[in-house]
């Protein structure tokens, strides 16, 4: 089945400790990408990548890393934590990068409280 | 910049009748839209697109969109609503050729009631 995996699903963590949420994709895409959803602000982008070894900062890249060092991977990394990182995650990709009106897939989402 | 106003936060409507959720856009040179839905504790679905041609597209579920240049809208619609419609429907845009980023709506929850 063709998905996009994300884990952990649920997290509550503190403060400063270090923390990455994995992204996985069996779909060969080359495109994969990075949002999150607050309340009352929709989907914002953190980071995307367009393939190997080429990523590059969305709209609120602040506080987050990301590698991609496979095709079918993106992992987004928390160095330090802060309660304001608090939301639901969603990494997402696509067979192309978005020029000719790919559709995106999205994950089941990554709920994170940072505490 | 390229941006998306959904204007309503919820749109009510009884099961059977007809349903509209509203999507406005701006965004320099053509756009690529799209819509997407999100069922609880749940990522977002694709439902359907405006990439070029026809103006009315249709899409998953049995919904629709048609796109107003002139109004540079891109309105999600329905005949009959049902109950499981209700989720929260996102409306997207990116510009048309070149690379740039796909803009999100701050999103519309629909409830549709028995």
């Amino acid at each position: 089945e063709a998905q996009v995996t994300q884990n952990p699903r649920y997290l509550i963590t503190v403060t400063g400790k270090k923390l990455t949420v994995t992204c996985s994709q069996n779909m060969n895409h080359e495109y994969m990408s990075w949002y999150r959803q607050d309340p009352g602000l929709g989907l914002r982008q953190i980071y995307y990548s367009m393939n190997v070894e080429v990523t590059d900062k969305g709209d609120v890249p602040e506080g987050y890393k990301v590698s991609r060092k496979e095709k079918r991977n993106f992992p987004l990394i928390l160095e330090s934590p802060s309660p304001n990182q608090t939301s639901l995650y969603f990494c997402a990709s696509s067979p192309g990068h978005l020029d000719s009106g790919n559709t995106i897939y999205f994950g089941e989402g990554s709920w994170l409280t940072v505490v | 910049a390229q941006s998306v106003a959904q204007p309503e936060d919820q749109v009510n409507v009884a099961e059977g009748n007809p349903l509209t959720v509203k999507c406005t856009y701006s965004v320099s040179g053509n756009p690529y839209l799209f819509w997407y839905v999100q069922y609880p504790n749940r990522g977002l679905q694709f439902l359907l697109k405006y990439i070029t041609g026809d103006n009315l597209v249709k899409g998953s579920y049995g919904f629709e969109a048609e796109f107003n240049k002139s109004q540079t809208s891109f309105h999600l619609k329905k005949p009959s609503a049902l109950v499981s419609d209700s989720a929260l429907y996102f409306c997207a845009v990116k510009r048309a050729g070149g690379y740039s980023t796909l803009t999100f709506g701050k999103g519309t929850m629909l409830l549709v009631s028995p």
